[in-house]
């Protein structure tokens, strides 16, 4: 059973460039959550979408960023007109059942973003 | 405040030493607690899940205090293949909280 792919694994683009971070997961789950890692700091929660709904963006900067999950074909994490400051690790992570107290998220490798 | 808080380290210990580190978090209806692990900011894995009653797995001890909002991880008998950051992790609802970790390395 393949994990969590997410895809490209290293991203570099200059600035005002668009940026696409697609995230497959594991075989039978429908929750994926995303992630953003900047240098020396934690995780921190940007999104949780199910197929086809978004259910907390909460994490997301307001603008620039979007993402969605649609019915086929893996999640999407969508970054407009980057700037440097977007330069992190972006995790996704999935989930079988719906989020409880102790039903595990499993993360994916990361994509690590450049912004030149 | 941050969310969840720890000792950054670096804890340098030798092989077959014990290590002993600790996070805090500041929302009290937080529901569940995690240590997770992460090598050369890898993707997080999962190590084990706290529990109120403090829980064990081989040489990994777990504690929770729900009082003070602390949670511990004990690493007995340390091997080379421990030194990573350990990621306290913890849950409201669907959102994980990590703090920035703390980085153990086991020297030979």
């Amino acid at each position: 059973n393949a994990g969590v792919m997410q895809n490209p694994r290293h991203l570099v683009r200059r600035r005002g460039q668009e940026a696409r971070l697609r995230c497959s997961p594991m075989k039978g789950h429908s929750h994926v959550y995303w992630y953003r890692q900047l240098p020396e700091e934690g995780l921190k929660f940007m999104v949780y979408l199910q197929k086809e709904n978004i259910i907390d963006e909460s994490g997301m900067p307001k603008e620039r960023f979007s993402a969605e999950f649609p019915k086929e074909g893996p999640s999407i994490l969508r970054i407009q007109q980057v700037v440097r400051g977007d330069s992190a690790a972006y995790f996704c992570a999935s989930s079988l059942d719906s989020p409880g107290t102790y039903n595990e998220q499993f993360f994916g490798p990361g994509t690590r973003l450049t912004v030149l | 405040r941050k969310e969840v808080e720890q000792d950054p380290g670096p804890f340098n210990v030798p092989e077959g030493a014990t290590v002993a580190f600790n996070c805090t978090y500041s929302n009290s209806a937080s529901q569940s607690f995690f240590w997770y692990r992460q090598d050369c900011r890898k993707e997080p894995k999962l190590l084990m899940s706290v529990y109120s009653s403090g829980n064990e797995d081989g040489r990994f001890t777990a504690q929770l205090n729900r009082a003070s909002q602390y949670i511990s991880l004990l690493i007995r008998d340390s091997k080379l293949s421990d030194s990573a950051t350990y990621l306290c992790v913890v849950n409201n609802d669907y959102k994980l909280s990590f703090g920035a970790g703390t980085t153990v390395t086991v020297r030979a």
